[in-house]
């Protein structure tokens, strides 16, 4: 199998902390890591795509200053929300993937559950 | 730009068999994945076709037409626990995947 996990599964913190989300993908190499956030009843919006040594490639929208993304080796990357507030509450998933023959599955982290407050 | 549609919401009896379907215009194809994903949690894996036809797994099937850019999820002999989102994702040609919104599933006895 292919596991990946995410740390903390939840967090609480004050507007204007940081919070530092971390993925890991325990028994294999990620080609590629995905951020994701997913707001309630909504679908899976992808954040930033990451792949290890290079920076961080952001979709429209997300500001890469405010997403900090760093990805170190090739079955770790962190997620950095710097200066949170409320409208930064939502679910954070992470995906890593690794590329095989036709195509690539992407093995889901547990999700991390961000509530500013 | 990529874009992949299914229907936002479904209702089905436990017992029943159901369909689920995606449409899809991506720039080019790598494949095409479902997901279920229940309240909360995050999406776990269900099927992956890259070539036309059926594939079968346990209760669940999952169709690809890549001429018709169509796929469809199907679910017999439903079960109370398959109330969730099945959601539809793409892998065009730069292996960034693109998801669907979701159909949420619900079940009734």
């Amino acid at each position: 199998g292919a596991v990946v996990s995410q740390h903390p599964s939840w967090v609480i913190c004050k507007s204007g902390t940081s919070v530092k989300i971390e993925c890991r993908s325990l028994d294999f190499q990620a080609t590629t890591m995905f951020w994701y956030r997913q707001f309630p009843k909504q679908s899976l919006m992808l954040m930033a795509t990451s792949n290890e040594g290079s920076k961080a490639t952001y979709e429209q929208g997300v500001e890469k200053d405010k997403f900090l993304i760093n990805h170190a080796s090739l079955t770790l990357s962190t997620l950095t929300v710097t200066s949170a507030h409320p409208e930064d509450s939502s679910f954070y998933i992470c995906s890593a993937s690794k590329r095989e023959l036709g195509g690539n599955e992407q093995f889901f982290g547990p999700g991390t559950r961000l509530t500013v407050l | 730009g990529q874009n992949i549609d299914q229907p936002t919401e479904m209702t089905a009896t436990e017992g029943a068999i159901v369909q689920i379907n995606c449409t899809y215009q991506t720039s080019g194809f790598n494949g095409l994945f479902w997901y279920q994903q229940h309240a909360g949690e995050a999406p776990t894996f269900l099927s992956y076709n890259v070539l036309d036809g059926l594939e079968e797994k346990g209760r669940f099937s999952s169709f690809l037409s890549r001429s018709k850019g169509y796929s469809y999820l199907l679910l017999k002999e439903l079960q109370m626990k398959d109330s969730a989102s099945y959601l539809c994702a793409v892998s065009p040609d730069d292996y960034i995947p693109t998801f669907g919104r979701g159909t949420s599933l619900i079940v009734h006895p």
